[in-house]
C-alpha cells in the first residue's frame, strides 16, 4: 500500500540548516505537503509543492523533489531554536487522503 | 479567510456524555475532513466528505457520527465514547478531492473520562 518515510529525529545547532528527508511509494501522488507541529498544537501548514516542480523556495523553506526516486527534501536555513517541532511530510493519494509519514523531532540546541 | 476553525478547544467528556465537535471554513473548499491524532503520531484519517456527501468511512466506530450539513460545516458527534478515544480531533479541508490547499484546524483536544 501507499506509505511515507521519515526519520524520526534530527538535532542541529542554532544557525546551522536543517534537512529533513522524505520518500514516498505513490508515484501518482500530485501533491506533497510539509506540516510543522508544536507541542499541544495543531498542524501548521509550512509549504507544498507540486508533483511537476523540482524546487520551491519560500523564504528560510526550500522543498526539492526527485519524483523519480519519489524523495522530498525539506531545508531550513539558520535553524532558530522556535523551529523546534514535529515536522510531517504527507503525500497526496486518490480519493482526498493525505498520506502522513511518522514525523521528524527537529530539535534545535543553542 | 484561509482557516480551518475548530470548536472547542479543549472537551472533557464522561463515557456516558454525547457531545459534537464543530469545524468551518469559508475558503470555498468542497472537501472536508476528520483525522484522529495521537501523541507524537501521525493523523489518520476518519472520515472524507466531498461536496457534502461521505465519501470515505475509514471502518471508524459507529460511536462517531459525522455530519455536512453545508458546504462550510463539518460535526462530529461523539457518543458512549472510550478514554482509548482521549485524542487530538483534526478538521481539515481541501479546494476538492484534488487536495489542492489542504489546511487543518488547530484541533480539539478530546479527553474522555
Amino acid at each position: 500500500g501507499e506509505d511515507v518515510e521519515q526519520s524520526l529525529f534530527l538535532s542541529v545547532r542554532e544557525g546551522d540548516s536543517s534537512v529533513i528527508n522524505c520518500t514516498y511509494t505513490d508515484s501518482s501522488s500530485t501533491y506533497l505537503y510539509w506540516y510543522k507541529q508544536e507541542p499541544g498544537a495543531g498542524l501548521q501548514l509550512l509549504t507544498y509543492i507540486f508533483s511537476n516542480m523540482d524546487m520551491k523556495q519560500d523564504q528560510r523553506l526550500t522543498v526539492l523533489l526527485n519524483k523519480k526516486d519519489k524523495h522530498l527534501s525539506l531545508r531550513i536555513a539558520d535553524t532558530q531554536t522556535g523551529d523546534s517541532a514535529i515536522y510531517f511530510c504527507a503525500a497526496t493519494i486518490q480519493g482526498g487522503k493525505l498520506i502522513f509519514g511518522q514525523g521528524t523531532e527537529l530539535s534545535v540546541k543553542p | 479567510d484561509t482557516e480551518v476553525t475548530q470548536t472547542p478547544k479543549h472537551l472533557v467528556m464522561g463515557m456516558t456524555n454525547k457531545k459534537s465537535l464543530k469545524c468551518e471554513q469559508h475558503m470555498g473548499h468542497r472537501a472536508m475532513y476528520w483525522y484522529k491524532q495521537k501523541a507524537k503520531k501521525p493523523p489518520e484519517l476518519m472520515f472524507v466528505y466531498s461536496y457534502e456527501k461521505l465519501s470515505i468511512n475509514e471502518s471508524v466506530p459507529s460511536r462517531f457520527s459525522p455530519e455536512c450539513p453545508n458546504s462550510s460545516l463539518l460535526n462530529l458527534h461523539l457518543h458512549a465514547l472510550q478514554p482509548e478515544d482521549s485524542a487530538l480531533y483534526l478538521c481539515a479541508s481541501s479546494r476538492d478531492r484534488s487536495n489542492y490547499g489542504y489546511t487543518f484546524g488547530s484541533g480539539t483536544r478530546l479527553t474522555v473520562v
